[in-house]
């Protein structure tokens, strides 16, 4: 199945820095790269995602590219603000038996001083 | 995107009784998914719901402890059977329509 690495686990940023989170996936087969911002006592909200057909996407302030070739993809969050603090999480996902099955990183935690 | 609403929001149980939680969401969806989110940890899906069917349950998950009914499109029940200490968790309802995948708000469990 899908193995899916996330570096750092902690990232403390002074605001109005950038942030960049990296993960890697296994899994060839995997077309789908969402990433979710989770904040404490809440459940992990999509903010960005990214298919296979494509090596970089933008919305805003954040940013993710996708290298293929090296399984490897990451988030860019531009200058941060403190509600960037959260812990982020990257997922990569094939299309497997119907559905998008998606295996989640083990998460960072960041922290954005103000 | 996907409205979805869970009960209880959390709980605190004591070992060797069940909790079912429930999950509502705002759309019809073919699959239902639950997810398992321990203290600092990432989440690991638990099974996927299908309506009409038997759950899927992943490697290391098993129905006789976290049994699960879809009866309609747009509600599910986990519940969590027999509990110990180390069901403490978030418990995560979700969904995918369109392909992608949205969560519910969890469900904060803790076993004493």
């Amino acid at each position: 199945g899908e193995n899916v690495e996330q570096h750092p686990s902690t990232l403390s940023v002074q605001e109005g820095d950038s942030a960049v989170i990296k993960c890697t996936y296994s899994d060839s087969a995997s077309n789908y790269f969402p990433w979710y911002k989770q904040e404490l006592g809440k459940g992990p909200q999509l903010i960005i995602d990214i298919r296979s057909n494509v090596g970089e996407k933008k919305d805003q302030r954040i940013a993710v590219t996708l290298n293929k070739t090296a399984k490897h993809f990451s988030l860019h969050i531009t200058e941060t603000q403190p509600e960037d603090s959260a812990v982020y999480f990257c997922a990569a996902s094939p299309y497997s038996g119907g559905y998008q099955k998606v295996t989640f990183g083990t998460g960072t935690k960041l922290q954005v001083i103000p | 995107s996907a409205v979805i609403s869970q009960k209880p929001s959390r709980d605190i149980c004591q070992r060797g009784t069940s909790l079912t939680i429930q999950c509502q969401v705002d759309s019809q969806v073919t699959m239902m998914f639950w997810y398992r989110q321990q203290p600092g940890q990432s989440l690991t899906l638990i099974a996927t719901a299908n309506q009409g069917s038997e759950a899927t349950y992943e490697s290391g998950f098993v129905i006789d402890k976290f049994p699960i009914s879809r009866p309609n499109l747009t509600f599910s029940t986990l519940t969590v059977s027999n509990m110990s200490p180390e069901d403490s968790s978030i418990y995560l309802c979700s969904v995918a329509p369109h392909n992608e995948q949205f969560f519910g708000p969890g469900t904060r469990l803790t076993v004493l």
